[in-house]
């Protein structure tokens, strides 16, 4: 049992430059959430996903696109990558269970450089 | 729009002593409270929860005060040791399949030994 996995583990990027990142869970969770993380920012939600097939706007979504692919797999694609997308990215997963507890699972991330 | 704000940004705590973290949150609809640690170059974890019916939560050496008519809640570290060491951040979110979670900045707590 995996958990949530996360690939790569580190990416440089050059501006303009396109990359998915992929996300994939094994504990059979609906929901699925793709969070940015920068110094003195906290966690920042760019999508997610409720169910197998939706897909919503975060907090910040701009430049970012997602894929459901399955319910196991989340993907999210930055299209002409920009230096302000330098950042630690999450994944995580939910889904409420013994106890109704929204307690989401984390990705160990994606430390991601644009220069 | 801030919905969850956290203090204070560093913390440093002598070994033994008693971390404390606060936050604070705007949306009355919010009914699920929990607590992240995250250690460097890991994921975020969780480390305690709290629903809005009771008004404190322990779990070993941590603790959730909740008071929900200031919409304000706090995490209590007694005893703190080293190994506590880590960022913290509190969240906020509805109980619901599929929603997602309002986190606060985040704490970094150091415990000198």
């Amino acid at each position: 049992n995996a958990g949530v996995t996360q690939t790569p583990k580190f990416q440089v990027l050059k501006t303009g430059q396109s990359m998915t990142l992929q996300c994939a869970q094994d504990m059979n969770h609906n929901s699925m959430y793709w969070y940015r993380q920068d110094p003195g920012m906290g966690l920042r939600l760019i999508y997610y996903s409720a169910s197998e097939g939706t897909t919503d706007k975060g907090e910040v979504p701009n430049g970012y696109n997602v894929s459901r692919l399955n319910k196991r797999e989340f993907s999210l694609r930055l299209e002409s990558a920009a230096p302000s997308q330098t950042s630690v990215y999450f994944c995580a997963s939910s889904d409420l269970g013994q106890g109704e507890r929204n307690e989401q699972f984390f990705g160990p991330g994606t430390r991601l450089t644009v220069l | 729009q801030q919905q969850v704000k956290q203090s204070p940004q560093s913390l440093i705590v002598q070994k033994g002593g008693i971390s404390i973290i606060n936050c604070a949150y705007e949306n009355t609809a919010f009914d699920y409270f929990p607590w992240y640690q995250q250690f460097p170059g890991k994921g975020p974890a969780l480390l305690i929860a709290i629903r809005p019916d009771v008004s404190e939560k322990k779990e070993g050496r941590f603790t959730i005060s909740f008071n929900k008519s200031a919409k304000q809640f706090s995490l209590h570290i007694m005893d703190s040791q080293p190994g506590d060491s880590a960022t913290y951040f509190c969240a906020a979110s509805l109980n619901q399949a599929g929603t997602a979670l309002i986190f606060g900045k985040g704490t970094t707590l150091s415990v000198s030994s």
